[in-house]
């Protein structure tokens, strides 16, 4: 049962678009909600997380939009760049132990 | 410091055969998670190590699976008699107390192809 659902699987964005990946989750439970970013040959690294308390929250060229209610969050990647191509991947935090992880999203920024 | 490590960074065995793999967290981490990232796949927790704590197994697949910690730093991931569904990229990641809302760090991986 994936408690974490991601779309879309992949992706592909013109240089200087606007890239969204989002993800959906059931369990109300979840209270900590990050993005991860993996370059091929890499592991997975943090890039920005969110409380669902907060409906925004806004890094640089990166945001996530959260909709609690819908139980719903969203990346969204402004002015693209072929350096962002890499795999996305949303997580939920579980109770105290660990995190709970979407299918991930191949994206590629075509120049 | 130096970031999680992870060895092998690959390992070809034969079906039945057992693969140990190993992991390095970041010094004075005391929790440490291993994860299993299959083709096309998210993330799978296996297991998770806090400090002195008995480890939280619930993810491990099957009783072939298992991990140890050594003096609270080193972890061995253990997979006895592989199968070829075994295949896949093994990370592990640590943080520092193992809380929330902690990043974890992750390792480059293992990837693990069993013939």
């Amino acid at each position: 049962q994936q408690q974490v659902k991601q779309s879309p699987q992949s992706l592909i964005v013109q240089k200087g678009g606007i890239s969204i990946i989002n993800c959906a989750y059931e369990n109300t439970a979840f209270d900590y909600f990050p993005w991860y970013q993996q370059f091929p040959g890499k592991g997975p690294a943090l890039l920005i997380a969110i409380r669902p308390d907060v409906s925004e929250k806004k890094e640089g060229r990166f945001t996530i939009s959260f909709n609690k209610s819908a139980k719903q969050f969203s990346l969204h990647i402004m002015d693209s760049q072929p350096g962002d191509s890499a795999t996305y991947f949303c997580a939920a935090w579980e109770g105290a132990q660990k995190l709970v992880f979407g299918q991930g999203t191949r994206l590629t920024i075509n120049p | 410091g130096a970031g999680v490590s992870q060895s092998p960074s690959n390992k070809v065995t034969e079906k039945g055969k057992d693969v140990e793999l190993r992991c390095d967290p970041i010094s004075g981490h005391t929790a440490l998670y291993w994860y299993r990232q299959s083709l096309g796949q998210g993330l799978e927790f296996l297991i998770y190590f806090q400090g002195n704590s008995a480890p939280d197994k619930s993810g491990l697949p099957s009783d072939r699976f298992s991990a140890e910690r050594t003096g609270g730093s080193v972890s061995t991931l253990t997979i006895q008699r592989t199968q070829q569904e075994d295949s896949a990229v093994y990370l592990c990641a640590s943080s520092l107390v193992g809380q929330g809302e902690e990043t974890q760090y992750f390792g480059p991986g293992t990837r693990l192809l069993v013939l």
